[in-house]
């Protein structure tokens, strides 16, 4: 069946270094892929996202390109700062269902 | 206001109690989900409805039942509670025409 498997955290960077977070899906059709985050206390928000293969989707200095000949979505930035310690969710919509990885929590430390 | 707003925010219950978490939404959408989060297993579905005559399980829906008042309204009963259920419980929204799902902000449930 469809599935989105995630990296494994947690994740601790110093501010600045750069951030990728691997993501990959199995779907039976063309799914739309997504990354959620979850700041500390609060619920997901939509990060980004993309509908088709080689697209691109970005936010706040976030991107994330579909990637259909590897099946993977991997977010990735080139600078991280402390107010992006959060949890990243990468998900998938197909046939009428979404599918979530387990979540990744990064930290960055000053 | 937030456009999808659940209630209450945190509650602590005693074992064996009934619960009701509830979810109301402004976003007009058609289609509403109860998950749960618990640690290191990410997002489960509990229930979801694609409308209001339109009710299904998700993945863990035993001990859980749920009810889809209006378009608008979809809560979320734990008839007797355990402390397994002890998680963070997040409903969300979507429209059958549309690809991206909105969440509230969280529901903690203690169970002790």
């Amino acid at each position: 069946g469809d599935s989105v498997t995630q990296m494994e955290g947690p994740v601790t960077l110093s501010e600045e270094a750069c951030l990728t977070i691997n993501c990959t899906y199995t779907a039976t059709g063309y799914p739309s892929l997504f990354w959620y985050v979850q700041y500390p206390g609060e619920g997901l928000q939509l990060l980004l996202k993309a509908t088709k293969a080689d697209d691109k989707g970005s936010n706040k200095g976030f991107e994330a390109t579909y990637r259909k000949e590897t099946t993977s979505f991997h977010l990735e930035k080139g600078s991280v700062q402390v107010s992006d310690s959060a949890v990243y969710f990468c998900a998938s919509f197909t046939g009428n269902q979404f599918y979530f990885g387990t979540g990744t929590s990064l930290t960055v430390i000053p | 206001d937030a456009d999808v707003t659940q209630t209450p925010r945190n509650r602590i219950t005693k074992t064996g109690k009934r619960i009701m978490l509830e979810c109301s939404q402004t976003k007009g959408h058609d289609r509403m989900y109860w998950y749960r989060q618990d640690p290191g297993l990410g997002l489960r579905l509990i229930y979801y409805s694609f409308d209001v005559k339109d009710i299904n399980k998700g993945e863990i829906s035993d001990g859980y039942s749920v009810s889809r008042q209006a378009q608008a309204k979809f809560s979320l009963s734990l008839e007797s509670a355990i402390p397994n259920q002890t998680a963070l419980y997040f409903c969300a929204t979507s429209l059958s025409s549309g690809n991206t799902i909105y969440f509230g902000e969280g529901s903690w449930l203690t169970v002790v």
